[in-house]
């Protein structure tokens, strides 16, 4: 059974452009949850999805945004971005939303902004 | 508020035991689970407590108590490909927000 990928893995972009990262879950699993991981806060929750709807949102602006699709893929999208939003994206998938249901982790993608 | 407190690194010996702690604070409460992550990968899942108690799945061991808003990973016959960060994480509101802890960075000495 094939993991969960996530595209591009690395990504370079300059202050003020948006950026769309895609995460495709393991075949079955209908929960995609993103993250963001950096050094300094180390991972937080962005949000997830079930069923191509949003269930949860994590504290981040409105810069940040979601969706899903009816084959479970996933995008985030970050406008405007800033030098601070530079980090590792995570997207995990799950067989459903909350509670037990283990969650399975992609590589994640780099973004770099300069 | 939300809070999760871990140790930020710890070091242990080949072939022994260590005990990582993790001490949390959240608006409800719906599992708590551990992941490992080695440098540069994902996390990986080890365990997930709900109830009071230990769970054990192998050389780990997941121990919680909600009423303290604590847990810890116990793990047993530590080996090299050990050395990781360890992350603490709770499903708060009735499922809601997954909220992780800092992480331990563990490092396993010969």
């Amino acid at each position: 059974k094939a993991g969960v990928t996530q595209t591009p893995r690395y990504l370079i972009k300059t202050r003020g452009q948006q950026v769309t990262l895609s995460c495709s879950p393991i075949s079955g699993h209908r929960s995609v949850s993103w993250y963001q991981q950096t050094p300094g806060q180390g991972l937080q929750f962005l949000f997830e999805y079930f069923s191509e709807t949003q269930r949860n949102k994590g504290n981040f602006p409105g810069r940040f945004s979601g969706r899903q699709f009816s084959n479970s893929r996933s995008e985030m999208n970050v406008s405007t971005l800033e030098l601070g939003d530079s980090a590792l994206y995570l997207c995990a998938s799950s067989l459903g939303a909350g509670r037990g249901n283990e969650q399975f982790f992609g590589p994640g993608t780099r973004l770099t902004v300069l | 508020g939300q809070n999760i407190d871990q140790p930020t690194e710890m070091t242990a010996t080949e072939g022994a035991i260590v005990q990582i702690n993790c001490t949390y604070q959240t608006s409800g409460f719906n599992g708590l689970f551990w992941y490992q992550q080695h440098a540069g990968e994902a996390p990986t899942f080890l365990s997930y407590n709900v109830l009071d108690g230990l769970e054990e799945k192998g050389r780990f061991s997941s121990f919680l108590s909600r009423s303290k808003g604590y847990s810890y990973l116990l793990l047993k016959e530590l080996q090299m490909k050990d050395s990781a960060s360890y992350l603490c994480a709770v499903r708060d509101n009735y499922g809601q927000n997954f909220v992780f802890g800092p992480g331990t960075r563990l490092s396993v000495l010969p």
